[in-house]
C-alpha cells in the first residue's frame, strides 16, 4: 500500500541531545514538509522540500535541520539548539501535477524532551 | 501573509443531525486553494475536501460539502448526517499563491463531539 511512514511513533530524550525524526513515502511525490504540532494548536511549518537536494525554512526552522538526498526520504533533526523540542511532529507529501495539491500526512512522532 | 481563522474551538452535534464548521481566511493572493483536515485522537492528518479560489461550485465529498463564499472570504464546513465516529479535531487550512509550493497555513482547529 502507497502511503507515509514516520517512525518512531513516540520518542524520548535528554535535554541537549540531537534526534533524528524519520519519514519515508512511497507515493513518487516530489514535494515533502514537515510540521509542528503543539497541545490544542494548528500545525506550522518547520521545512519544506519540492525536489531532492534541495529545501527551505518554513516558519519555525530555528534549531532544526533537514536533508533529502533521496525522493522518498526527508528525515527531520531536531537540535539541541531548539528550544521548546517537545512536540508532535507530523511529515507530508504532496505530488506536484497540480497547482494545490492536497498533502498526505504520516502518522506522527510524538518526541518528548527532559 | 495568509491567515486562517476557526472561531469556534469547541462543537456539539447530535448524531445524524447535520453540523456547520466555520472558517475565515485572509489573503492577497488571487488563486489558492482551501482545504479541510480531521485529525481522530490519533493524531493523524485525514485529507476531507478541497476547493480552489477560482471553482464556480462548492466542493462536494460524500457527507462532507464546502461552503464556499468568496466574497466573504468563508470556507465552511458541512457535515450532513453526523456519525460517532467524526468526532475529532477538523483543520481549515489554505495555499496561496503561485509560489507558495502547496505551503499549508492551518487554522487553530475545532474540537467536534457527535452525541449518540
Amino acid at each position: 500500500d502507497g502511503g507515509i511512514t514516520q517512525s518512531p511513533k513516540y520518542l524520548f530524550r535528554k535535554e541537549g541531545q540531537n534526534v533524528t525524526l524519520s519519514c519515508e513515502q512511497n507515493l513518487n511525490h516530489d514535494a515533502m514538509y514537515w510540521y509542528r504540532q503543539d497541545p490544542g494548536q494548528g500545525l506550522r511549518l518547520i521545512y519544506y522540500s519540492q525536489i531532492v537536494n534541495d529545501f527551505q525554512k518554513g516558519d519555525i526552522a530555528e534549531g532544526y535541520s533537514v536533508s533529502r538526498e533521496k525522493k522518498e526520504s526527508f528525515p527531520l533533526t531536531v537540535t539541541s539548539a531548539q528550544k521548546n523540542p517537545t512536540a508532535f511532529y507530523l511529515c507530508a507529501s504532496r505530488g506536484t501535477s497540480g497547482r494545490f495539491n492536497e498533502q498526505y500526512f504520516g502518522p506522527g512522532t510524538r518526541l518528548t524532551v527532559t | 501573509a495568509q491567515k486562517i481563522t476557526q472561531t469556534q474551538p469547541g462543537m456539539f452535534v447530535q448524531e445524524k443531525e447535520a453540523v456547520t464548521l466555520d472558517c475565515t481566511y485572509d489573503t492577497s493572493d488571487q488563486s489558492y486553494g482551501l482545504f479541510w483536515y480531521k485529525q481522530p485522537s490519533s493524531g493523524e492528518m485525514i485529507f476531507l475536501i478541497y476547493q480552489g479560489s477560482y471553482d464556480e461550485q462548492n466542493a462536494t465529498e460524500g457527507r462532507y460539502s464546502l461552503n464556499f463564499q468568496k466574497a466573504r472570504k468563508s470556507a465552511n464546513l458541512v457535515i450532513s448526517a453526523s456519525q460517532l465516529g467524526d468526532s475529532a479535531m477538523y483543520f481549515c487550512a489554505m495555499a496561496g499563491g503561485l509560489t507558495s509550493y502547496g505551503k499549508l497555513t492551518f487554522g487553530q482547529g475545532t474540537i467536534l463531539t457527535v452525541h449518540p
